[in-house]
């Protein structure tokens, strides 16, 4: 089944812990990005990756690290969590360049303490 | 104030009721529009894809687009159980690249 994966589905963490949610798909996309979603705001991007090791900035970047060593995944990395990056995460892929392709994931609700 | 406003609802309607839901928008750029439906615990899955103004009619979904009146509309016809979801909107300048801009999202509760 064609899918986008992120692990975990639910974390609950501290401030200042590292953490790291991870993605994966098995379609063979080139583009990835990685989305928060907030009640009342829709989703705001933070980062994207157009292929390996080419990845830039969204909409919200602050406090997020991406990498892209494979193309199948995109991990989203929090190096110091704060309680305002408490919120559901999404990790999207899609083939071409076209902005309407995007897969989701079925998203990581992240609270941090 | 957000570029893309929509109604947070929730909107509940009868089974069998026609659903209306719309976004305004403040960026005249914008020129492709997409409605996004999401269930509970799941990511958005894309519903329709419009470019510019007029309709676009797939099944029992019906998108309008007025870009005079930055103003965009989903019709679902016939509602189910089934259609209960947020509905998202989402806008963009151009046809390819990351660039999506999102509505906050209406929750529709359709009742049996």
């Amino acid at each position: 089944e064609a899918q986008v994966t992120q692990n975990p589905r639910y974390l609950i963490t501290v401030t200042g812990k590292k953490l790291t949610v991870t993605c994966s798909q098995n379609m063979n996309h080139e583009y990835m990005s990685w989305y928060r979603q907030d009640p009342g705001l829709g989703l705001r991007q933070i980062y994207y990756s157009m292929n390996v090791e080419v990845t830039d900035k969204g909409d919200v970047p602050e406090g997020y690290k991406v990498s892209r060593k494979e193309k199948r995944n995109f991990p989203l990395i929090l190096e110091s969590p704060s309680p305002n990056q408490t919120s559901l995460y999404f990790c999207a892929s899609k083939r071409g360049q076209a902005n309407y392709g995007y897969t989701f994931g079925s998203g990581t609700r992240l609270t941090v303490v | 104030q957000k570029e893309v406003e929509q109604d947070p609802g929730p909107l509940s309607v009868p089974e069998g009721a026609i659903v209306s839901l719309n976004c305004t928008y403040s960026n005249s750029a914008f020129q492709y529009f997409m409605w996004y439906r999401q269930y509970s615990r799941k990511g958005p899955e894309l519903l329709m894809y419009t470019y510019s103004s007029g309709n676009k009619e797939d099944g029992r979904f019906t998108a309008q687009v007025d870009k005079s009146s930055k103003y965009i509309s989903l019709f679902i016809r016939d509602s189910q159980p089934s259609d209960s979801a947020t509905y998202l909107c989402a806008m963009s300048v151009g046809a390819a690249g990351n660039k999506l801009t999102f509505g906050g999202g209406t929750r529709v509760l359709v009742k049996p």
